[in-house]
C-alpha cells in the first residue's frame, strides 16, 4: 500500500519558537496532501488542502499566516508553525493521495508540546 | 467543520463478539470512508464506499450505507483484541472538489480478550 512518513513523530519546543514538520509520500506522487490537526480524544479537523505547486487552501478559522504550508514536490509538503505558543500543541497528521486515488493515505502524525 | 455523529461514542466487547458503530453525516457525498486509529498513530483506511453502493465487505468489515438516512454503519465480527482502537467515518466530496474527507467524532472501541 501506499506509505506517508512525517517528520519528525514529536518536538518539544519553546514557545515563541518555529516548528517545521514534514510529510512525504515515499511510493507515490502525491498531487495533493491534506493537513490535519488532532486534540486528544478529539476527531481530526481539516486545516488545510496543499496542492503541488500552488497556494494551500485553508479552513475557516485556521491561520494562514500561523501555519504556513508548501508543497513544493509531488513527495514532500511541510507545515511550519510560527510562533509556536502552548495552545498549538496538539497532534499534526498528514495524508496524501494522487490524481488517481479517491483514498488518502496517513502519516503516522507529529506530536508537538509547546512550553 | 465536523461532518456528523457517529454513535456510539464509546464501545466495549468481548473478544469474538461483534462491534457495530454507525454514522450519520449532513451534505451529499460522493463516498464516505472508514479509518482505523490506534492510539496516539496515524490512521489506516479500511473500507471505502461510494455513493451508489449499499453494502461492501473486507474479510471481517462489513459497511453499510444508506444515501437517504445519510448514515453508514461499520460492523465488525468476530473482534479480537487487536481491534482496540478509534474508529471513524469520513465522507468525501466530489473527487473534482479537492477530495477533502470531512470526519466524524470517532468512536472508541475496546474490545476485552
Amino acid at each position: 500500500g501506499a506509505v506517508v512518513s512525517q517528520h519528525p513523530s514529536w518536538v518539544i519546543c519553546k514557545s515563541g519558537t518555529s516548528v517545521k514538520i514534514e510529510c512525504r509520500s515515499l511510493d507515490f506522487q502525491a498531487t495533493t496532501m491534506f493537513w490535519y490537526r488532532q486534540f486528544p480524544k478529539q476527531s481530526l479537523m481539516l486545516m488545510a488542502t496543499s496542492n503541488e505547486g500552488s497556494k494551500a487552501t485553508y479552513e475557516q478559522g485556521v491561520e494562514k499566516d500561523k501555519f504556513l504550508i508548501n508543497h513544493a514536490s509531488l513527495t514532500l509538503s511541510t507545515l511550519t508553525v510560527t510562533s509556536a505558543h502552548p495552545e498549538d500543541s496538539s497532534f499534526y497528521i498528514c495524508s496524501a493521495r494522487s490524481l488517481a486515488q479517491e483514498t488518502q493515505y496517513f502519516g503516522p502524525g507529529t506530536r508537538l508540546l509547546v512550553l | 467543520s465536523q461532518q456528523g455523529e457517529e454513535d456510539p461514542q464509546a464501545l466495549s466487547i468481548q473478544e469474538g463478539e461483534n462491534a457495530t458503530m454507525n454514522c450519520s453525516y449532513k451534505t451529499s457525498i460522493n463516498n464516505l470512508q472508514w479509518y482505523r486509529q490506534n492510539s496516539g498513530r496515524g490512521l489506516v483506511h479500511l473500507i471505502l464506499i461510494r455513493s451508489n453502493e449499499r453494502e461492501k465487505h473486507s474479510g471481517r468489515l462489513r459497511v453499510t450505507l444508506d444515501t437517504s438516512k445519510k448514515s453508514s454503519s461499520l460492523l465488525i465480527t468476530a473482534s479480537r483484541a487487536a481491534d482496540t482502537a478509534s474508529y471513524f467515518c469520513a465522507t468525501g466530496d466530489s473527487y473534482n472538489q479537492g477530495g477533502k474527507l470531512i470526519f466524524g467524532q470517532g468512536t472508541e472501541l475496546s474490545v476485552k480478550p
